[in-house]
């Protein structure tokens, strides 16, 4: 199974901080990559697939960077509504598999 | 309007079945994989299982041989079928539509409300 690794665990930060989360895949995966958003009590919502690509209606302040085993996801300017956790999926082979997750708190 | 409307969730003992249903609305179900996602209490989230639109199935380990995944295409309805439950079960467990049709369940931009299965007796 191709294992999915975030970092950091958490992080602190103020609104209009940039903040970058990361995904180490642990063999390639080409760009078959995921980024997704999750709040308290609610399901995910997709921001990124394939690597880069924005899902519909997702603000332009996330963006999504990678390919093989390095991905990156970016929140330009941090917004109220962005506290939440992330979470990478890679979508390469079954089992598909998701990071552990990103934590980003108000500082 | 796409919805996925979970049922079936509750409090089974260990090694009893429970049946999960994820009734879909607003798109053509038949031409989207779906799949199913779990997330323990306090944990992240763990891919279960998923089906293509023609019925073609894939299973986490920790699903295979005890759940089965399937659909009712008339019906537009998403199952998940789980026997020999343990405790280690035991989570929320959502049903996810693919993002794009015929595409190979890769991504999911619609989930379900979640349906809490809790194990013990």
């Amino acid at each position: 199974d191709i294992q999915m690794t975030q970092s950091p665990s958490s992080v602190s930060a103020s609104v209009g901080d940039r903040v970058t989360i990361t995904c180490r895949a642990s063999q390639g995966i080409g760009s078959w990559l995921a980024w997704y958003q999750q709040k308290p009590g609610k399901a995910p919502q997709l921001l990124i697939y394939a690597a880069s690509s924005f899902q519909s209606g997702v603000p332009s302040r996330f963006s999504g960077s990678g390919s093989g085993t390095n991905f990156t996801l970016t929140i330009s300017s941090l917004q109220p509504e962005d506290f939440a956790t992330y979470y990478c999926q890679q979508a390469n082979s079954f089992p598909r598999t998701f990071g552990q997750g990103t934590k980003v708190e108000i500082k | 309007e796409v919805r996925l409307l979970q049922s079936g969730g509750g409090c089974v003992q260990p090694g009893g079945s429970r049946r999960l249903s994820c009734a879909a609305s607003g798109f053509t179900f038949s031409s989207y994989a779906m799949s199913w996602v779990r997330q323990a209490p306090e944990k992240g989230l763990e891919w279960v299982s998923a089906i293509s639109g023609s019925g073609d199935t894939y299973y986490a380990d920790s699903a295979k041989g005890r759940f089965t995944i399937s659909r009712d295409n008339s019906k537009n309805t998403l199952y998940l079928q789980m026997n020999s439950l343990r405790a280690d079960d035991a989570a929320v467990y959502y049903c996810a539509k693919d993002n794009l049709p015929v595409s190979g369940t890769r991504y999911y931009d619609y989930w379900g409300q979640g349906s809490l299965v809790t194990v013990s007796s």
